[in-house]
């Protein structure tokens, strides 16, 4: 499976809105998008997951563009407690690759 | 209700040993699969196990190798240990076989097994 394309590291401030921006050029019509948040030395969390338009929860939300090539998390009003490794991954979600395939991942620092 | 857990935390082998890790699912959930976490890096495929056969599997060699029991619980077992199999090992259950019909599927992880190899 490709992976995704997304910044390295980014820094904000405590109370702004965060947003990391992932680039998947050739997902396929069946991938799903999701998203998942790591603290160090503790397992990934998920966080959100799409297959286009807008998605929205109670931690998050991602906007999927008609072209389906990139996506958007969005993390409103972040706090100290935010800063975290933040994966994008295509989800296949047909056949019997259920495997989940990481990059590297985005180091969000939330700053005070 | 108990997620998912691993043991143990932290395990330190020397080269050439054996080490089996062991995980329990999250409460409803039927598959488990394992990756590998280097330092700095994206947890990595290792392999995944339903109704108690491997599914599939990562690019891993055959010293790793696993076992789903009935109750649904694992193991990850590493035979001939290398230095560059430190890492943190994580296990993530879900509650779908691999052939979920959308894409609901989510994985929930353990906090993972530290493993050291001197």
């Amino acid at each position: 499976l490709a992976k995704t394309t997304q910044p390295i590291s980014m820094d904000s401030y405590e109370g702004q809105e965060v947003n990391i921006t992932c680039s998947h050029n050739n997902i396929a019509t069946n991938d799903y998008i999701t998203w998942y948040q790591q603290f160090p030395s503790q397992g990934p969390r998920f966080i959100i997951q799409g297959y286009k338009t807008k998605v929205t929860n109670e931690v998050a939300s991602l906007f999927i563009p008609a072209d389906r090539k990139s996506s958007t998390l969005s993390l409103p009003r972040v706090s100290l407690s935010d800063t975290a490794v933040y994966y994008c991954l295509r989800k296949v979600s047909s056949g019997s690759a259920r495997q989940l395939t990481f990059g590297s991942g985005t180091q969000l620092t939330v700053l005070p | 209700d108990a997620g998912v857990t691993q043991s143990p935390t932290h395990l330190i082998k020397t080269r050439g040993q054996q080490v089996t890790l062991r995980c329990s699912p999250k409460s409803g959930h039927d598959t488990v699969s394992w990756y590998q976490q280097a330092l700095g890096q994206g947890p990595q495929f290792i392999f995944q196990y339903y109704e108690e056969e491997e599914r599939q599997r990562g690019n891993f060699p055959d010293r790793f190798s696993g076992h789903q029991f009935p109750n649904y619980s694992s193991e990850l077992n590493v035979n001939a240990l290398l230095l560059g199999d430190s890492a943190l090992y994580l296990c993530a259950s879900s509650s779908t076989g691999p052939n979920t019909r959308d894409g609901s599927y989510e994985q929930y992880f353990g906090p993972g097994t530290r493993l050291t190899v001197t």
